[in-house]
């Protein structure tokens, strides 16, 4: 069954520095791959998907991804982040192994963004 | 445009009664997907309306089922509540598209205790 791997539960990280929250599938068939971020009491809202082509995809408030087909991962990075960007960040996989409709997410990394 | 609407957006129950929470999708979006959310995980796919049709469904038991209407709202509805429901649920829209690869658009989430 497909699953989701999200490798670190917490990443503290000072204001203005890069961050990586590291995201691993276990699907060998062709998936489609999401980041969502989650605010304190907010539902989720998409930062960005791949669903084919290039794997280095560009989202929302300067975040990317990497898809990496070899290693089954889906790496978030932005190369300098805000004390605003503070929330819980979800990766989640759907397609075919999925039963074509679901997604499966992530256990959630808490980024948090200190001054 | 207003976003995904969810009703109400706190609910307390005690065990072994019935619930129904209620979500209005995105304008222009015909499928709504419910997703339980427990305290410190990942969102967890309950099932998937299109043409007011359960789709597809997760690993829910039958206590869990749902409705869409012809305008495209929905409920959910939880029978014979059990502590272990207590969770964030949220209701996604989305249009037609890609088969698991469409965006979705969460909701704030109706936050159920049960006692």
């Amino acid at each position: 069954a497909q699953s989701v791997t999200q490798l670190d539960s917490q990443v503290p990280v000072f204001e203005e520095a890069p961050v990586e929250l590291r995201c691993n599938y276990s699907s060998s068939v062709s998936v489609y791959l999401f980041w969502y971020v989650q605010y304190p009491n907010q539902g989720l809202q998409l930062l960005l998907k791949y669903l084919s082509g290039s794997t280095l995809v560009k989202g929302i408030n300067g975040f990317e991804a990497e898809f990496n087909k070899s290693q089954t991962s889906f790496h978030l990075r932005k190369p300098s982040v805000h004390i605003r960007d503070t929330a819980e960040y979800f990766c989640a996989v759907s397609g075919p192994d999925t039963g074509g409709f679901k997604t499966i997410f992530g256990a959630g990394t808490r980024l948090f963004v200190k001054a | 445009d207003a976003g995904v609407t969810q009703s109400p957006t706190h609910l307390i129950k005690t065990r072994g009664q019935q619930v129904t929470l209620r979500c209005s999708p995105k304008s222009g979006h015909d499928t709504v997907s419910w997703y339980q959310q427990a305290l410190g995980q990942g969102p967890q796919f309950i099932f998937q309306y299109y043409e007011e049709e359960e789709r597809q469904r997760g690993n829910f038991p039958d206590r869990f089922s749902g409705h869409q209407f012809p305008n495209y709202s929905s409920e959910l509805n939880v029978n014979a509540l059990l502590l272990g429901d207590s969770a964030l649920y949220l209701c996604a829209s989305s249009r037609p598209g890609l088969a698991g690869g469409e965006t979705q658009y969460f909701g704030p989430g109706t936050r159920l205790l049960v006692l």
